[in-house]
């Protein structure tokens, strides 16, 4: 019982073209993110999610954006890749409207290499 | 503003050494701390934390005491195994603010036999 997980687990895909990671969590948690780990292992908040509001940090591109068809998913969807796009994504998720005493569960991550 | 700064890594250390990893961190408010772990190839799990001043979080032998007044959160473990190879992460909780979790930028730990 995968409590938030991530597919595909690696994603090889050439430069220009449009993908989507998904994630789905079965937690019941009520916020959603997705994050970004370059190869230095340095972690990057990409989006915050509930049911109420997106969070985006202003430093994403817009070629990225997510996606919720529900509480329980949270799509990222990459348009127009780029080599610097490369990178581990991951998918986490948290009770209530944050991390608050709880902290995130993340799923495994996605690894992504554009070519 | 929210950041946590780590020790820059990579650490290696022999089987049954004693591990410390500083963290520190500036916050606004009251933050939540949190020592993640990556293992090779795997996604953060949660190590353990801490939630006011002078908690103390503990889990699989590691520890780490929430220090207002120092504004640390010193991750310790008595003697590590190769099992223990992975890397580290410190993170805070805003709390007060978006609730968004804040991540140190990772220590690597190798333990060789």
């Amino acid at each position: 019982d995968t409590a938030v997980s991530q597919t595909p687990k690696y994603l090889v895909t050439q430069m220009g073209n449009d993908k989507s990671i998904k994630c789905e969590q079965n937690l019941g948690h009520d916020t959603m993110y997705w994050y970004k780990q370059d190869s230095k292992k340095f972690l990057k908040i990409m989006f915050s999610y509930n049911n109420k509001e997106l969070i985006i940090n202003e430093t994403v591109p817009n070629r990225f954006s997510p996606k919720s068809p529900d509480k329980a998913h949270l799509n990222l969807h990459i348009n127009s890749l780029e080599l610097g796009d490369s990178a581990v994504y991951f998918c986490a998720s948290s009770q209530g409207s944050g991390s608050g005493e709880y902290g995130y569960t993340f799923g495994s991550g996605t690894r992504l290499t554009v070519v | 503003g929210n950041s946590v700064t780590q020790m820059e890594g990579p650490v290696t250390l022999s089987e049954e050494a004693f591990l410390t990893i500083n963290c520190t961190y500036t916050a606004t408010g009251y933050p939540s701390l949190f020592w993640y772990v990556q293992y090779p190839g795997e996604g953060l799990q949660l190590l353990l934390k801490a939630t006011k001043a002078d908690d103390k979080g503990s889990n699989k032998g590691f520890e780490a005491t929430y220090r207002k007044e120092t504004t640390s959160f010193h991750l310790e473990k008595g003697s590590v195994q190769v099992s223990d190879s992975a890397v580290y992460f410190c993170a805070l909780s805003d709390r007060d603010g978006a609730n968004n979790l804040f991540f140190g930028t990772g220590t690597r730990l190798t333990v060789i036999p």
